[in-house]
């Protein structure tokens, strides 16, 4: 088993739809939770940072951290064909970036 | 502000020549330093860190080397590539900030080994 698992895809939603986009983990270690945005062949670039359990909001992303459940999502309201792209989650427990593990990554494509 | 470069953006290399793929960091002094692989539809695999000139740590085995000659320059080299080395390279960095690292990549590097 993976130590975090995140559904591939590819997901396809109409422009202005509201996305979900979700992980699992299973080392209740894990503290630090970051989402990562990856457009075709570029890479990773950072959209939200958050630590321990709680809800973190930056315009239309907003980030939510279950640790009871083992469960992080990023919500993407009001979804722009510019959000088409794999999203990434990564966890670290100690906030040493060298300990990060990265899921595999979901492919989201916005249909104008 | 900090800036990340890394180079060259793609290439094409055989079976059994040599590779060097070369990152550079601005704006920021000291940074860790990391060299990641990404394989389709796999997660990002650390392949080496680095906390300052010539410390390295390589965090699996391969054929694949890393250097840092000064502090803000990061160098993964291989002196044979095997096609299995073909993937996507990303070069990063990292910042301590209150709570923890976040870590930054460069735009990567496909290589093709053929």
């Amino acid at each position: 088993q993976k130590e975090v698992e995140q559904d591939p895809g590819p997901l396809s939603v109409p422009e202005g739809a509201i996305v979900s986009l979700n992980c699992t983990y299973s080392n209740s270690a894990f503290q630090y939770f970051m989402w990562y945005r990856q457009y075709s062949r570029k890479g990773p670039e950072l959209l939200m940072y958050t630590y321990s359990s709680g809800n973190k909001e930056d315009g239309r992303f907003t980030a939510q951290v279950d640790k009871s459940s083992k469960y992080i999502s990023l919500f993407i309201r009001d979804s722009q064909p510019s959000d088409s792209a794999t999203y990434l989650c990564a966890m670290t427990p100690s906030g040493s970036a060298r300990q990060l593990t990265f899921g595999s990554g979901t492919q989201l494509t916005v249909l104008p | 502000s900090q800036t990340i470069h890394q180079w060259p953006a793609t290439l094409v290399q055989p079976v059994g020549s040599p590779l060097s793929l070369e990152c550079t960091v601005e704006g920021t002094s000291n940074p860790n330093l990391y060299w990641y692989r990404q394989a389709a539809g796999r997660g990002l695999q650390l392949l080496f860190y680095s906390i300052g000139i010539d410390q390295i740590s390589s965090e699996v085995p391969q054929n694949l080397s890393a250097s840092r000659p000064q502090d803000r320059q990061f160098i993964l080299s291989s002196k044979k590539l095997l096609l299995s080395d073909s993937g996507f390279y990303l070069c990063a960095w990292s910042v301590t900030r209150s709570g923890g690292n976040t870590i930054y990549f460069g735009e990567g590097s496909w290589l093709t080994v053929v």
